[in-house]
């Protein structure tokens, strides 16, 4: 089945620099990619989400980049402050869209 | 504008006792819905879906059952909690015919002692 690894699995940056993430997933099939934000005990918050025909999203100060090649997904917080510091997860699925495969999640920390 | 609400907001329960956690959307007609689990600092895991009331597919199994009695109702069950069972459940919709754009509730929080 469709395996999703995430890195780093920590990432500490000064508020005002870029923060890279990035997921890689196996299945070729694989149709919809999401980021996702999870605050501490909460939910998760939709960040961003691209179909397979889209290589690069830009949404406030997020940019989502799909190389289905490589397939690798990527999520660049530019000029992160200390709101973003939480836990980012990248999600998976195929074309049916029942089943969203999530990977390990990175903890970011935003320094002031 | 839809809103989905997850009771209750924390359990601590005994091994071997049942569970029951509920899930409600409002404002939307006939949402997928599914049930996922996170281990404490881990990733989420699916564990059932519903596409239409009365039917429910699972995916992965952990002694726990699911029901989706009304449009707008999901309910995660079991009858005999174990010390695995603990986590945080999430309730999550999306549209129907599948989206990538899974809207999440606030979670449950379950300790089993």
């Amino acid at each position: 089945g469709e395996q999703v690894e995430q890195r780093p699995p920590h990432l500490s940056v000064r508020e005002g620099d870029s923060a890279i993430i990035i997921c890689t997933y196996t299945d070729s099939a694989t149709a919809y990619f999401s980021w996702y934000k999870q605050e501490a005990g909460a939910g998760l918050q939709l960040l961003m989400s691209v179909l397979s025909n889209v290589d690069r999203k830009e949404e406030q100060g997020l940019t989502v980049l799909l190389n289905k090649k490589d397939k690798r997904l990527s999520l660049n917080l530019t000029a992160a402050h200390p709101g973003d510091s939480a836990v980012y997860f990248c999600a998976v699925s195929a074309n049916s869209g029942t089943y969203q495969r999530f990977g390990t999640g990175t903890k970011l920390q935003v320094v002031p | 504008a839809q809103t989905i609400h997850q009771w209750p907001v924390a359990e601590i329960k005994a091994v071997g006792s049942p569970l029951s956690l509920g899930c409600t959307i409002k404002g939307k007609s006939s949402p997928n819905l599914y049930w996922y689990w996170q281990a404490t600092g881990g990733t989420l895991q699916q564990l059932f879906y519903s596409i239409t009331v009365g039917q429910v597919e699972s995916v992965v199994q952990l002694n726990l059952s699911a029901s989706r009695p009304k449009d707008d109702q999901f309910i995660l069950s079991t009858e005999k909690l174990l010390l695995s069972h603990s986590g945080f459940y999430l309730c999550a919709w999306s549209l129907e015919g599948g989206s990538s754009d899974y809207t999440f509730g606030s979670g449950t929080r379950l300790l089993v002692i």
